[in-house]
């Protein structure tokens, strides 16, 4: 059965660095979307990207984030200078087009900032 | 916007036993709910997802229902087994079909 893929599983990472988050959607799949878990709070919704651009983002995605789809398969997260409060679990999901929505997740990228 | 509320924020029963999650939500404008199960330190299963139009979905020994009117959703779970144990996360999809509002979740643990 096709599923997301994350990569990596653990990114541990300095404060003020650039970090790059992966994720392999689905492959008929046109909807993609990152989403974050701080521990022990609510996942929380990031940004959603279609035909190479974002189509909606929340408050929490500011100038430090951004998204890009560089070739046909890969989907990234880069946060360009990383706070110890972006420690969280990282989820990317994806969707096909058409009436159902349904989204499936991949197992998440945990990103520790020291 | 949309707040989604799941009580009890945790349940433990008896193995075999029949139980009802709850979920609800704030804006009724919802255009599908999902149910999501999680394992600790785990990624996200969906579980089962409920078109607008629709009023439940089943799977196994799953069913979803779904009331706009009222903004609820329960996710039944028939003859409880250890393997469910695990938190339970319910979606809420609305305001341009790509946001999605997720749940406090609910902790489940079955008892052998």
């Amino acid at each position: 059965e096709p599923e997301v893929t994350q990569t990596p599983s653990h990114q541990v990472t300095q404060m003020g660095q650039e970090v790059i988050l992966r994720c392999v959607p689905i492959s008929n799949h046109l909807y993609f979307y990152w989403y974050r878990q701080i521990l022990g709070q609510k996942v929380e919704f990031l940004v959603s990207f279609y035909n190479n651009e974002i189509s909606e983002k929340s408050e929490i995605f500011d100038d430090q984030f951004s998204v890009e789809r560089p070739d046909g398969s890969n989907f990234t997260l880069k946060i360009r200078s990383t706070k110890l409060e972006d420690s969280a679990m990282y989820f990317c999901a994806s969707s096909e087009q058409g009436e159902s929505y349904e989204q499936y997740f991949g197992p998440g990228t945990r990103l520790t900032v020291t | 916007k949309q707040e989604v509320t799941q009580i009890p924020a945790a349940l433990s029963v008896p193995e075999g036993e029949n139980l009802v999650l709850n979920c609800s939500f704030t804006d009724s404008a919802i255009y599908n709910l999902q149910w999501f199960r999680q394992d600790p330190g785990k990624g996200l299963t969906s579980l089962l997802l409920i078109q607008s139009s629709q009023r439940e979905q089943t799977s196994g020994r799953l069913n979803a229902s779904l009331d706009k009117s009222s903004g609820r959703s329960t996710l039944y779970i028939a003859a409880s087994q250890p393997g469910d144990s695990a938190t339970y996360l319910c979606a809420g999809f609305s305001g341009g079909y790509q946001k999605v509002t997720f749940g406090t979740g609910t902790k489940l643990q079955v008892i052998p």
